[in-house]
């Protein structure tokens, strides 16, 4: 099946930095997600982006699907912003889970 | 948007009994819906499939026979957690392809403690 890799898998940020997650997966796929789970448990989807670029605020998203990853930029980051992120990806096939990124964000 | 509606949202249950879990699409028809499990501090996995009208599909190592699936209508999925154990603890959350476009609609997830 298909393997999904983020990196980096912790991260800790002042408040105000930017950063950038990515995600590495090993085949061809036409959806990929990214979700932000809050300390609830809830995932909160914050792209659908099997290729190209998007922007929604302080966040954007680039997927690379000819290379196979993507990456989600975070910028002017808030300590709302903390969480898990995960990338899921899949082909015609349910999603699978990266790992995620766990990052805090202290003011 | 899509919304997918998951309840409860938490349950406590004694060891050996049942917990019936609940997933229902709001606003589309959902023919295929999804169950994950995740374990604290982990990733979410895959459990199993579940289709409208026919036996649900469950990832290897799932027990089918503890884990019960039924996908009667195109709105509304039900895991049921058989004689559960402490082990089954764990957070359980259902997603549905959104037919309006835009990959997967999450459910906000259920999390089970067994006592």
């Amino acid at each position: 099946g298909i393997q999904v890799e983020q990196s980096p898998p912790d991260l800790i940020l002042q408040e105000g930095a930017n950063s950038t997650l990515r995600c590495n997966f090993s085949d061809s796929v036409n959806n990929l997600q990214w979700f932000h789970q809050n300390p609830w448990g809830q995932l909160i989807n914050l792209f659908y982006i099997p290729s190209g670029t998007k922007q929604n605020g302080r966040l954007s998203a680039t997927t690379v699907a000819t290379e196979r990853y993507s990456l989600l930029y975070i910028s002017s980051s808030q300590t709302t912003d903390s969480g898990v992120y995960f990338c899921a990806v899949g082909g015609n096939t349910p999603l699978v889970f990266g790992k995620g990124t766990r990052l805090s964000v202290i003011a | 948007g899509a919304v997918v509606s998951q309840h409860p949202s938490w349950v406590i249950c004694k060891s050996g009994t049942s917990v019936k879990i609940e997933c229902r699409s709001l606003d589309f028809q959902a023919t295929t819906m999804f169950w994950y499990r995740q374990f604290p501090k982990q990733s979410l996995m895959l459990m199993a499939t579940s289709n409208e009208g026919s036996k649900a599909t469950y990832e290897q190592g799932v027990e089918k026979d503890k884990f019960l699936i039924n996908h009667a209508s195109l709105t509304l999925s039900t895991l049921t957690v058989t004689s559960a154990h402490p082990e089954d603890s764990s957070f359980y959350i259902c997603s549905a392809t959104n037919s309006l476009g835009g990959g997967y609609t999450f459910g906000s997830g259920t999390r089970l403690t067994v006592v």
